[in-house]
């Protein structure tokens, strides 16, 4: 069975900081995927990443994916309230692309002001 | 959310009924999934569908099922709702071109079994 675990679950950090969240799992993949979800919200789809060293950035945000070590870092830098969410995680287990997800448990990031 | 809709988008339901919730999508996509999402978890997979009347299992179907009738539209049903089903339930869609673009989430649809 694929688990997914993230850390830290909790994170509460000051604006203008840098930080990381983890996203371990436990097969092969080389297909992984973030989302971030506002509290009452759906999710929304961040960054996919398809292959070993894949690297994708968005403004503060940056993701990278080694599947030799079946880890993801989301990696925030200056950190601004707005990027206040949770963020998940979530890992193909099949590898050929009919991505039935299994996602982590979630990062619930608070930045203070 | 465009081109994808669950609803309703809340229900209150009594321990025992039988309880129908929906999604519908305009975007011609293959996959579609049910997931439902509670502290502590993450999201877990109830039951996902493949195409027209093609539908599987995922982690957590007990107590579930699904049905898929048309491409646009699929439905999961508590059969006999409990307690433990209070959750807020998503749908997703997924169009596997090959390009790996992961998921499109509907708004959820939370139920709460009194």
């Amino acid at each position: 069975e694929l688990k997914v675990e993230q850390n830290p679950l909790f994170l509460s950090m000051q604006e203008g900081k840098n930080y990381t969240i983890y996203c371990n799992y436990s097969t092969t993949s080389d297909r992984l995927y973030w989302y971030r979800q506002d509290p009452g919200k759906s999710l929304e789809s961040l960054f996919v990443l398809l292959s070993n060293g894949a690297v994708k950035q968005e403004g503060r945000l940056m993701a990278s994916l080694d599947t030799k070590a079946r880890l993801s870092t989301l990696h925030i830098t200056a950190a601004v309230h707005d990027l206040s969410a949770t963020y998940f995680c979530a890992v193909d287990p099949t590898n050929f692309g009919n991505e039935n997800l299994t996602f982590g448990t979630g990062t619930r990031l608070t930045i203070i002001p | 959310d465009a081109g994808i809709t669950q609803s309703p988008r809340h229900k209150v339901t009594e321990t025992g009924t039988p309880v129908t919730l929906r999604c519908h999508q305009t975007e011609n996509h293959r996959y579609m999934y049910w997931y439902r999402q509670d502290p502590g978890h993450g999201l877990r997979l109830i039951h996902y569908s493949y195409g027209v009347k093609d539908t599987d299992k995922g982690e957590v179907s007990d107590g579930y099922s699904v049905s898929r009738s048309k491409t646009e539209d699929f439905l999961l049903t508590l059969e006999s709702a409990t307690s433990s089903q209070t959750s807020v339930y998503f749908c997703a869609i997924s169009d596997l071109t090959g390009g790996g673009y992961g998921y499109t989430f509907g708004s959820g649809t939370r139920l709460t079994v009194v």
